[in-house]
């Protein structure tokens, strides 16, 4: 079991491009979770998904992030316009369906210039 | 104010010592309670969770919740420098595929 993959590991985007992030649960997990980790702000939830359908989205900004699920195997966080002030790990978990262990994967690191 | 809090922000501790952390939740929502550590480079890792009131064990890693106060508590016997990390506690509201909020973390130093 590879565990929760992340692509890529790194990515630098100038202020005000695309990224996008990646995410490839453990077969078999059903729930997919999004999170962010800075020095300041520590590890905040973004978004999550049960089934492939978005269940919560309460801790994504309003603007300029978007999360998708279009299939059981990957996951996608999208930010547009990337701002100074999204740099930070973002980590994605996945579980078991009904099981609260969430297994988290490395990370992506973004550094938006 | 943060949900969890945790305490202390930092710790050290002689390899084969004993290391206490502590987290707080401030709302009654979220009352189950998972301990995480991360080392540098890689995502958390599920040490234990405690749902109920009392201790649980899990070889050199015990937790203590007391529901009434929401205080939960993670003592590491027999500390080795492999348990220098940052320790999370986690909150949810219940014991499903439901998000988790974190404390701000202690970092646990190992000093063989």
């Amino acid at each position: 079991n590879a565990g929760v993959i992340q692509t890529p590991r790194h990515k630098v985007t100038g202020k005000g491009q695309e990224a996008t992030l990646w995410c490839e649960p453990i077969s078999g997990h059903s729930a997919v979770f999004w999170y962010r980790q800075t020095i300041v702000q520590g590890l905040e939830f973004l978004t999550y998904f049960r089934n492939q359908a978005p269940i919560d989205d309460s801790g994504m900004p309003k603007e300029r992030f978007s999360a998708q699920m279009p299939n059981q195997s990957h996951s996608t966080l999208k930010i547009q316009s990337t701002q100074p002030q999204d740099s930070a790990v973002y980590l994605c978990a996945s579980s078991f369906p009904g099981d609260a262990e969430q297994f988290f994967g490395p990370g992506t690191r973004l550094t938006v210039l | 104010q943060q949900k969890v809090q945790q305490s202390p922000e930092s710790l050290s501790v002689p390899e084969g010592g004993m290391a206490s952390l502590n987290c707080t939740s401030s709302d009654r929502n979220f009352q189950y309670f998972w301990w995480y550590r991360q080392h540098s480079g890689e995502g958390p890792k599920a040490l234990m969770s405690i749902f109920s009131d009392g201790d649980k064990k899990e070889g050199r890693f015990t937790a203590h919740l007391n529901k009434a106060s929401l205080h939960v508590s993670l003592h590491i016997r027999d500390s080795q420098p492999s348990d220098s990390a940052l320790y999370f506690c986690a909150a949810s509201e219940a014991t499903g595929n439901y998000k988790y909020v974190f404390g701000a973390g202690t970092r646990l130093k190992v000093i063989a």
